[in-house]
Order: structure tokens, then C-alpha cells, then sequence
């Protein structure tokens, strides 16, 4: 029984250059969910996929952030032209979406530093 | 609007003692979900707890409990017999049923269990 996988862990980039994270879920949970953490905060939410269907996003998804899911398994989430300010822990999270609470399980997080 | 108040930015414990964290929330939502999540050095956000907005009871797991008073809003976690391992940041969340699938999470309490 494995749990919520991210890649990579760790990532450290130039200002301006595209990034790509990989989120592979627990099996068969049907719903997906990214948020982001800044130091010394709680996570913010950027978006959730129920199978392949993106159904929320947040505004902090700007124009230069992109999610996908595109067979209801793994989602990437790619930033385009980074700036500083996107550095943070990148978390996905999974669930099953039944029984009564729906718990989301997180992965491990990717930590991105844009230099 | 949904909100999560956690107004402990850091607590200390001795080993084998009971703590309280704190966490208020609000929200104009009558069905909804709280949750307490452990966040270790590591990264990974670690499900602990949850309680149900039309729960009778104060949940229970283990070493952790929710002390919930829904009239004022709170939804405290107590962990009894403190072990070192229980060191971290630990953040309270709230889903509501009914308008989004997101998590919305406090800005945490640091704990710290000393020998």
C-alpha cells in the first residue's frame, strides 16, 4: 500500500525557466489536489481534479501555472517563467471520495527554490 | 468565507505530559469537516484526527483527541502521553461539505517535546 508520490523532491531553478512536477496518488483514489507553502505558513490550495476533470482552481493559479491530470492517474503541475516569489513546498494530495470524511492524504512535497 | 485561527505560533511540552493545541474556526457552512494534520521536519503532512461538524462525540485516535465545542467554534487536538517523536508543526484545517473541496488550513503551532 503505497502512498502519495512527488517529483521530484527537491528542485532549484533560474528566474524564468519552466518547471514540471509529478504527482502520482494513492490507487484508485479518484480525486487530486494541489497546494503550495511558503515558509512559516499552512498549505494554500491551487486546485483539484476529480478523475481527469480539473472542477476548482484558486486564484493564486496564475496565467504561468498549468495542471493536469490527464488519465485520472498521475497529475503534473508545470510553472512557466518562474518567478522568485514561487518558491515553496509544492503538496499534492489524494482521496478517495467516499465515506463520511474524505480525508486527503499528502506526498512528501516538492520544494522549489527559484534563484 | 472560511477561516482557521491557530494562535499558538510555538508550544513546549515535557515528555509524558498532555498538551492542548488550540484551533478556532468560522464559517457560515453548517456541514463541515475538521481536521488536524502533523507536518515533521520532513515535509509530509501526516493525518492525525478528524471530527465531523454533526458528530455527537469528540473524536478519539490513539494518543490524540478533539476537544469540540461547536457553539464556540473551536476544535482543540490534545495529545496525551507526549513522546519526542511527536516534535513538529501541527496544522488545523476545515473543509466545508457542502461549497469546495479544498482544505483550508491554519498557520500552525509549533511543538517542541522536551526530554
Amino acid at each position: 500500500d503505497t502512498g502519495v508520490s512527488q517529483n521530484p523532491r527537491h528542485k532549484i531553478t533560474k528566474r524564468g525557466q519552466n518547471v514540471t512536477f509529478r504527482c502520482d496518488p494513492i490507487s484508485e483514489h479518484n480525486r487530486l489536489y494541489w497546494y503550495r507553502q511558503t515558509l512559516g505558513q499552512g498549505p494554500e490550495f491551487l486546485t483539484y481534479f476529480q478523475n481527469e476533470a480539473q472542477l476548482e482552481k484558486s486564484r493564486l493559479l496564475s496565467d504561468r501555472f498549468s495542471a493536469e491530470r490527464p488519465k485520472g492517474s498521475f497529475s503534473t503541475l508545470e510553472i512557466q517563467r518562474t518567478e522568485q516569489g514561487d518558491s515553496a513546498m509544492y503538496l499534492c494530495a489524494s482521496s478517495s471520495g467516499g465515506g463520511s470524511t474524505d480525508t486527503q492524504y499528502f506526498g512528501p512535497g516538492t520544494r522549489l527554490t527559484v534563484l | 468565507a472560511q477561516k482557521i485561527t491557530q494562535t499558538q505560533p510555538g508550544m513546549f511540552v515535557q515528555e509524558k505530559e498532555a498538551v492542548t493545541l488550540d484551533c478556532t474556526y468560522d464559517t457560515s457552512d453548517p456541514s463541515y469537516g475538521l481536521f488536524w494534520y502533523k507536518q515533521p521536519s520532513s515535509g509530509e503532512m501526516i493525518f492525525l484526527i478528524y471530527q465531523g461538524s454533526y458528530d455527537q462525540q469528540n473524536a478519539t485516535e490513539g494518543r490524540y483527541s478533539l476537544n469540540f465545542q461547536k457553539a464556540r467554534k473551536s476544535a482543540n487536538l490534545v495529545i496525551s502521553a507526549s513522546q519526542l517523536g511527536d516534535s513538529a508543526m501541527y496544522f488545523c484545517a476545515m473543509r466545508a461539505w457542502d461549497s469546495s473541496y479544498k482544505l483550508i488550513f491554519g498557520s500552525g503551532t509549533r511543538l517542541l517535546v522536551r526530554p
